[in-house]
């Protein structure tokens, strides 16, 4: 139990380009859904916290108009990273967790932006 | 505050033997504490976490340890193999949050 699944696993844009990236809770209904941006050898950053519903709350530094975060249901959370730059290229991954504080992490999301 | 402090960095063990990472935190609000394993191009995953009423907690080979008074905690990894080369953070949590604030990360290599 408790699966969170990602797609795609990876991804190659153009600069200027936008990418969604998606998080599926496949076996549980997720009251909020987290996403983090790891780089290499490195922790992992939260980015964002959404619930299902309303609008996410963003963390400090993070751009809001940069990083779409849309929560349209219990199992789905999107990333939209819009106008993406070499910048941007990084390890996405999202979490989710049904009730409590413990969550379930993606398999995560490799970017690449030429 | 709300940082977590893990330690050490990297970390080499010999096959067999017994695997040590620390963390200490500031933040008594703090009461979950779980520990995640990390594969290279892999999502974390939860291997173990405990609360703070609870001085030791174990499954299987795993285990942590926990000391409130000192605000820290550590996972113990017995009989350490080769497949548990890997990443591992601790994270923490406020009570009454679902944030998770995560540690540094330590990276362990197991020697055949």
């Amino acid at each position: 139990g408790a699966v969170v699944s990602q797609h795609p696993s990876w991804v190659i844009c153009k600069s200027g380009t936008s990418v969604k990236i998606e998080c599926r809770s496949l076996d549980f209904q997720a009251t909020t859904m987290f996403w983090y941006r790891q780089f290499p050898k490195q922790s992992l950053m939260l980015m964002a916290t959404s619930n299902e519903g309303s609008k996410a709350t963003y963390e400090q530094g993070v751009e809001k108009d940069k990083f779409l975060i849309n929560h349209a249901s219990l199992t789905l959370s999107t990333l939209t990273v819009t106008s993406a730059h070499p910048e941007d290229s990084s390890f996405y991954i999202c979490s989710a967790n049904e009730w409590g504080e413990t969550q379930y992490f993606g398999p995560g999301t490799r970017l690449l932006v030429l | 505050q709300q940082q977590v402090k893990q330690s050490p960095q990297s970390l080499i063990v010999q096959k067999g033997g017994i695997s040590i990472i620390n963390c200490a935190y500031e933040n008594t609000a703090f009461d979950y504490f779980p520990w995640y394993q990390q594969f290279p191009g892999k999502g974390p995953a939860l291997l173990i976490a405990i609360r703070p009423d609870v001085s030791e907690k174990k499954e299987g080979r795993f285990t942590i340890s926990f000391n409130k008074s000192a605000k820290q905690f550590s996972l113990h990894i017995m009989d350490s193999q080769p497949g548990d080369s890997a990443t591992y953070f601790c994270a923490a949590s406020p009570r009454g949050a679902q944030k998770l604030v995560f540690g540094q990360g330590t990276r362990l290599t197991i020697n055949p």
